[in-house]
């Protein structure tokens, strides 16, 4: 059964570090998303992106978040500075492109600690 | 008023039980709900999605909406242990993609 990847599982960094989360959807999916859950927090949106470009971004999508689908299979999440506040889960998500079927299936996650 | 509200639990119920799960939500122009279920340190792993005010079924699980009063129930019959996990009600948002969850219902099935 297809399904979401994410790399790496787990990635520890430095305050103020740049990181790459990176996502391979679903092979005949189009649209991918990123969520996050905080520890012991609801999951929480942060971007979702079709076409080439961002289609829906929340308020926590701030200038230090970028996405980015450098190939035709991979989905990537960059976090220009991170602050100890972008310690959490981060999970990727794909669906399809029709409304009637757009259910969206999460990958594993990756788990960023900031130090 | 929270966008979506659930009960946090625990839901304790015994196995063999049915359990009820439930779930309201404040945009009115909501379109789609899904339930996810999440074991700890998982990623949201969907259970069922609904559209139609009624009952959907599928296997052990009863989805049920009501749009006018703006809630959905999940029902679990014959609940097992490997039912212990928090389940996450996301209603897609009117004109949106993106869902918004709840901050689940954690329960648990004793053997």
């Amino acid at each position: 059964e297809p399904e979401v990847t994410q790399t790496p599982s787990h990635q520890v960094t430095q305050m103020g570090q740049e990181v790459i989360l990176r996502c391979v959807p679903i092979s005949n999916h189009l649209y991918f998303y990123w969520y996050r859950q905080i520890l012991g927090q609801k999951v929480e949106f942060l971007v979702s992106f079709y076409n080439n470009e961002i289609s829906e971004k929340s308020e926590i999508f701030d200038d230090q978040f970028s996405v980015e689908r450098p190939d035709g299979s991979n989905f990537t999440l960059k976090i220009r500075s991170t602050k100890l506040e972008d310690s959490a889960m981060y999970f990727c998500a794909s669906s399809e492109v029709r409304a009637s079927t757009d259910t969206q299936y999460f990958g594993p996650g990756t788990r960023l600690t900031v130090l | 008023q929270k966008e979506v509200e659930q009960n946090s639990g625990p839901l304790s119920v015994p196995e063999g039980a049915i359990a009820s799960l439930n779930c309201t939500y404040s945009d009115r122009g909501s379109q789609s709900f899904f339930w996810y279920r999440q074991y700890s340190g998982k990623s949201p792993e969907l259970i069922m999605f609904i559209y139609s005010n009624g009952d959907k079924e599928d296997g052990r699980f009863t989805a049920q909406l009501n749009k006018a009063s703006q809630y959905v129930s999940l029902l679990i019959r014959d609940s097992q242990p490997s039912d212990s996990a928090t389940y996450l009600c996301a209603p897609r948002g009117t004109g949106r993609r993106a869902l918004t969850f709840g901050s689940g219902t954690r329960l648990q099935v004793q053997p």
